[in-house]
């Protein structure tokens, strides 16, 4: 069964610094890969997706992920961040029922 | 704009009433999901539904009923067999299953049993 593990319940940072939310997940089809924001009290909202080809996949406010087959890893990273990146992000892997399964989600707190 | 709306935006029940919530989408999709989501555990699907007068439990349905009489329509019944109703109910849709599973998510109903 696909399965998807998110290593951090929370990462705090400060302001202009970079991170990486990590992702790992289980499958044993062909893998599409997702990763979702939600702000507080609202809906997800697609940040970038991984269907084929470059391994590295680029999607909204300046985020990136990489996808690494051989670790069973899409990390997500971005540069340097900003008090309104501040948000629970959720990774997500397509099963073989093309259902979403979802990790239990990392929550970024960005501080000035 | 195409979208999904979930209305109520916020619900308070009684505890051993039942509730409907709402979720319509434009989007033209075929599919429609019922996610329940609780602080630290994510999002669990509850019921899906990947065309009309079709519809599969997901990994918490019971206490839960759906409908899917119109294709832009998928209104969740949350029952007084629901051990624990509160929590945060997201609606989502998607294309035709099969075409890369990507899902558009409504706002939200955040459901209080008193």
């Amino acid at each position: 069964a696909q399965s998807v593990t998110q290593l951090d319940s929370q990462v705090p940072v400060f302001e202009e610094a970079p991170v990486e939310l990590r992702c790992n997940y289980s499958s044993s089809v062909s893998v599409y890969l997702f990763w979702y924001v939600q702000y507080p009290n609202q809906g997800l909202q697609l940040l970038l997706k991984y269907l084929s080809g470059s391994t590295l996949v680029k999607g909204i406010n300046g985020f990136e992920a990489e996808f690494n087959k051989s670790q069973t890893s899409f990390h997500l990273r971005k540069p340097s961040v900003h008090i309104s990146d501040t948000a629970e992000y959720f990774c997500a892997v397509r099963d073989n029922t093309d259902k979403l399964i979802f990790g239990t989600g990392t929550r970024l707190q960005v501080f000035p | 704009d195409g979208g999904i709306t979930q209305s109520p935006k916020y619900l308070f029940r009684k505890e051993g009433q039942n509730v409907t919530l709402s979720c319509e989408q434009n989007l033209n999709h075929d599919a429609m999901y019922w996610y329940r989501q609780d602080p630290g555990q994510g999002l669990r699907l509850i019921y899906y539904s990947q065309i009309v007068n079709d519809f599969q439990k997901g990994d918490i349905a019971e206490g839960y009923s759906v409908s899917r009489e119109k294709k832009e329509s998928f209104p969740l019944t949350v029952t007084s067999a629901q051990k624990n109703p509160t929590a945060f109910y997201l609606c989502a849709s998607s294309k035709r299953t099969g075409q890369f599973g990507e899902q558009f998510f409504g706002p939200g109903t955040r459901l209080t049993v008193l």
